[in-house]
């Protein structure tokens, strides 16, 4: 079936670190793939999105290629700050509008 | 625009106890989930609407768990009865027709 793998946390970063929170994903067809947040105490709230192959989604300084060679979706960020404090899930939405997200990853960075 | 609200945002009930979560979702958003998140882990789905029709409850306990959308806006997911494993965070989730999720709040059961 469909499915989503995201790298085991927790992170610890330092402020104005880079950040690298890797996903892939197993699908049948052109799923659609998602990176959200959630902060303490919170639901999710969408970060970005990529609805086909080749497609960058970006926000707040994040990004990820949606990348159908490697089925990945890696999510980036060039500087974090202590506010992207949070713990960050990879979904997938497959041809039939069925959801999948990772198992999240926590992320800490410390001033 | 206003949010998904859910309510209770905390709920502690003894095992055995009956209890219901309510979700009022985005207007205009015509499909609904719900999940249930674990400590740690990712949320997993209990049942998908598409209005008011349950299209996915492939992972919904029936045994002890219904749920049900009237008039394809608010819904209810209950518990009856709880258990000590029951104890999660319960998201609700609305999208446009083949858009994306937005979250509510999330209760917080806890099974004691």
């Amino acid at each position: 079936g469909d499915s989503v793998t995201q790298m085991e946390g927790p992170v610890t970063l330092s402020e104005e670190a880079f950040l690298t929170i890797n996903c892939t994903y197993t699908a049948t067809g052109y799923p659609s793939l998602f990176w959200y947040v959630q902060y303490p105490g919170e639901g999710l709230q969408l970060l970005l999105k990529a609805t086909k192959a080749d497609d960058k989604g970006s926000n707040k300084g994040f990004e990820a290629t949606y990348r159908k060679e490697t089925t990945s979706f890696h999510l980036e960020k060039g500087s974090v700050q202590v506010s992207d404090s949070a713990v960050y899930f990879c979904a997938l939405r497959n041809t039939g509008n069925q959801f999948y997200f990772g198992t999240g990853t926590s992320l800490t960075v410390i001033p | 625009e206003a949010g998904v609200v859910q309510s209770p945002r905390y709920k502690i009930i003894e095992k055995k106890q009956p209890v219901a979560f309510w979700c009022n979702p985005i207007s205009g958003h015509n499909t609904l989930y719900w999940y249930r998140q674990n400590l740690g882990q990712g949320p997993e789905l209990l049942i998908r609407y598409e209005n008011e029709e349950a299209v996915d409850d492939s992972q919904l306990p029936k045994d002890r768990f219904s749920a049900e959308r009237l008039k394809g806006v608010d819904s209810t997911l209950k518990i009856q009865p709880a258990e000590l494993g029951d104890s999660a965070v319960y998201l609700c989730a609305s999208s446009p027709r083949r858009g994306e999720q937005y979250f509510g709040p999330g209760t917080r059961l806890t099974v004691t």
